[in-house]
């Protein structure tokens, strides 16, 4: 089975931290996504990486960004926490079509 | 711009009854569609999708979608829900351009509760 971990369930942070939530897949993926989850809001996508060192912009960037030196990992850096980016984080996985969840990660910025 | 749209915030159904859960879509093309399921504390989990081919997909736990491009809608169902299948229900679309790691336009969920 594809695992897809991330390093936290649970973090909290103070405004103006930096923050890295970190997303490990061990199924040798191509593509990783990193979305984040608000009630009525769905799910909407932060970052993706379709290669090593590549990234590309998703729905909503801004306060965010990422980094991917290795295949299996891609992190989610919040350059400096804002109370608006509490959420929950998910990262995910795909060689296909089909995308394969980590558990989350749910971040309070106070 | 892609689009999904699930009308309804939630859904309460008896256990042994029928079920559906709604989702419509905008894409340009033909459309990449997909069901995932939340359940409590755990993240996304894939149903099924619909790429080509038969309108009636099946997937896991015994769930199915009909994929209807007149009224661009992509249902869930199953003919007898369980308890065990309350969760949160995400609809997802994708146009077929642009390689595997295009982007996946998700709905705002539907909250599946299934009584006694």
């Amino acid at each position: 089975d594809v695992k897809v971990t991330q390093s936290s369930r649970y973090l909290v942070k103070r405004t103006g931290e930096k923050v890295f939530l970190e997303c490990v897949q061990d199924m040798d993926h191509e593509n990783m996504f990193w979305y984040r989850q608000d009630p009525g809001l769905g799910l909407r996508l932060i970052y993706f990486s379709y290669d090593v060192k590549m990234k590309e912009k998703g729905d909503i960037p801004e306060g965010y960004s990422v980094s991917r030196e290795k295949k299996e990992r891609f992190s989610l850096i919040l350059e400096s926490a804002s109370t608006n980016q509490t959420s929950m984080y998910l990262c995910a996985s795909s060689l296909g079509l089909t995308l394969f969840f980590g558990p989350g990660t749910r971040l309070t910025v106070l | 711009a892609q689009s999904v749209a699930q009308p309804e915030d939630q859904v309460n159904v008896a256990e042994g009854n029928p079920l559906t859960v709604k989702c419509t879509y905008s894409v340009s093309g033909n459309p990449y569609l997909f069901w995932y399921v939340q359940y409590p504390n755990r993240g996304l989990q894939f149903l099924l999708k619909y790429i080509t081919g038969d309108n009636l997909v099946k997937g896991s736990y015994g769930f199915e979608a009909e994929f209807n491009k007149s009224q661009t809608s992509f249902h869930l169902k199953k003919p007898s829900a369980l308890v065990s299948d309350s969760a949160l229900y995400f609809c997802a679309v994708r146009a077929p351009v642009g390689g595997t790691a295009s982007k996946l336009t998700f709905g705002t969920g539907t909250r599946l509760q299934v009584t006694l």
